[in-house]
């Protein structure tokens, strides 16, 4: 079966703490993403990447940084992490090509404190 | 920028009816609409997608209508089932440069299934 693996589903960090997020897949997909999941608001784009070392921001990317650094792993960095960081976070990963659904992880449902 | 609407935001419905949820996109270079289901605690999973050259598609209960000329998709379940209880995601690609596209995402449909 396969898989998007998100390391915690649960996190509880700490004001200007650095967060690190990760996700791993083993489908051999070119394309990652991390969205957030906030009620009312739905899932909204924080960064992507095409392929290995490669990252594009999405439309939220203010506080946040991601790493690719191999094909099957890909993270979500919080750089200094505040209060309206507390969210779940969803990682996702799709074949290269303009039209295939994403596989999502189950989710990292973050507190900050 | 570009946009997906969806609606309801709830649906209550009785074991045996239908639901239908209704989304509508802004960007008219869309070209790809997946449906995602959310069962609690877990992540989305796709349950069905329709491509822009197709005007329905449909997978056992499950059936999605595609309206290029108003922007317009929808997703139908018959026969509901308490099982289907769950927060519905609808999608839209949103092209990027290079030739990539990301997918924008409707605020979701909590749906309850009454037995």
């Amino acid at each position: 079966d396969v898989k998007v693996t998100q390391s915690s589903r649960y996190l509880v960090k700490r004001t200007g703490e650095k967060v690190f997020l990760e996700c791993v897949q083993d489908m051999d997909h070119e394309n990652m993403f991390w969205y957030r999941q906030d009620p009312g608001l739905g899932l909204r784009l924080i960064y992507f990447s095409y392929d290995v070392k490669m990252k594009e921001k999405g439309d939220i990317p203010e506080g946040y940084s991601v790493s690719r650094e191999k094909k099957e792993r890909f993270s979500l960095i919080l750089e200094s992490a505040s209060t309206n960081q507390t969210s779940m976070y969803l990682c996702a990963s799709r074949p290269a090509g303009l039209n295939y659904g994403y596989t999502f992880g189950s989710g990292t449902r973050l507190t900050v404190v | 920028g570009e946009n997906v609407e969806q609606h309801p935001s709830t649906l209550s419905v009785q074991e045996g009816d239908s639901a239908v949820i209704k989304c509508t996109y802004s960007d008219s270079a869309s070209n790809y609409f997946p449906w995602y289901k959310q069962e609690l605690g877990k992540g989305p999973q796709l349950i069905i997608d329709i491509r822009s050259n197709v005007g329905e598609k449909k997978d056992q209960r499950i059936a999605v209508t595609l309206n290029k000329t108003a922007k317009h998709f929808s997703l139908h379940i018959t026969e509901t089932q308490p099982e289907d209880s769950a927060v519905y995601f609808c999608a839209a690609t949103s092209p990027l440069s290079g030739g990539y596209n990301k997918l924008i995402f409707g605020a979701g449909t909590r749906l309850a299934v009454h037995p």
